[in-house]
C-alpha cells in the first residue's frame, strides 16, 4: 500500500461547480495535510493546511480531515478555468525522527468553461 | 526577486558528467529540501537538512550529494550523471519555528542527461 494515495483524474468539472479531490493515507499517527496546487511546467504552491479533524474553509477552498478513516479531501466551491491544475496532497507524520512529508501522486482537474 | 531561486532552470548534460543544482533562499527559513518530480511518480525526496551542519538522506539519495554553505544556500550535485536522472528538480524551505509545516519551493531546474 502506497503512503498516500490519491486519483490520478483528470477530473473534470464544468465551471461554477464543485471540484472534490480525496486523498487517504496509511500512517495511522499522521499530524499534519497539505493541499498544493501545481500548474504544468511550475513548482507546487501551498493553499491549504489542516491540523485537526473537521473541515478549514478559506475563500473557496475547504479542506476535510478524518483521521479515523485516515482521509482528507479539498473541496473547491465555484471552480474556475484557473483552478485547472494538478492538485498534490501531503501528509507529516509526527513519530518518525525527522521532518518526514510524503506527497501523493496528485490529482489532475480540468475545469471546463 | 523570488523567495527560493533554483539556477540554472533548465540544463542538457551528458551522461557521465558532473553537475550541480544550487537553491538560495530570502525566506530565513532553516529547513531546506531536494526533492526530484517524474512523471507517476511524485515528488521524492534526495537529501534534506535542517541546519548548515545537519544533512540527511533521503528516499533515493544515490548518485546524489548535497552541500548546505550557508542558512540560505542548499546544493546539489549529480556525480556522474545517468540518464534516469533526468527529472524536474525542486528546492524547498520550511520553517521549524512557527508550527506552520507546509514548504515553499523554488521554481524547478529541468535536467536531460543525454
Amino acid at each position: 500500500q502506497k503512503e498516500v494515495e490519491q486519483n490520478s483524474g483528470p477530473l473534470s468539472v464544468p465551471e461554477g461547480a464543485i471540484a472534490s479531490l480525496n486523498c487517504t493515507y496509511s500512517d495511522r499517527v499522521s499530524q499534519s495535510f497539505f493541499w498544493y496546487r501545481q500548474y504544468s511546467g511550475k513548482s507546487p504552491e501551498l493553499i491549504m493546511s489542516i491540523y485537526s479533524n473537521g473541515d478549514k474553509e478559506d475563500g473557496r477552498f475547504t479542506a476535510q480531515l478524518n483521521k479515523a478513516s485516515q482521509y482528507v479531501s479539498l473541496l473547491i466551491r465555484d471552480s474556475q478555468p484557473s483552478d485547472s491544475a494538478t492538485y498534490l496532497c501531503a501528509v507529516k507524520g509526527s513519530k518518525t525522527s525527522y521532518d518526514k512529508v510524503i506527497f501523493g501522486p496528485g490529482t489532475s482537474l480540468s475545469v471546463i468553461p | 526577486d523570488a523567495d527560493v531561486t533554483q539556477t540554472p532552470r533548465n540544463r542538457i548534460t551528458k551522461t557521465g558528467k558532473r553537475i550541480m543544482l544550487e537553491c538560495s533562499q530570502t525566506k530565513g527559513h532553516d529547513r531546506m529540501y531536494w526533492y526530484r518530480q517524474d512523471p507517476g511518480l511524485g515528488l521524492r525526496l534526495i537529501y534534506y537538512s535542517f541546519d548548515v551542519k545537519d544533512i540527511n538522506k533521503g528516499e533515493i539519495s544515490d548518485g546524489y550529494s548535497v552541500s548546505r554553505q550557508a542558512q540560505a544556500k542548499f546544493s546539489l550535485s549529480l556525480e556522474s550523471a545517468i540518464p534516469n536522472q533526468t527529472a524536474l528538480y525542486f528546492c524547498a524551505t520550511s520553517d521549524s519555528g512557527t508550527g506552520n509545516y507546509g514548504y515553499t519551493f523554488g521554481s524547478g531546474t529541468r535536467l536531460t542527461v543525454v
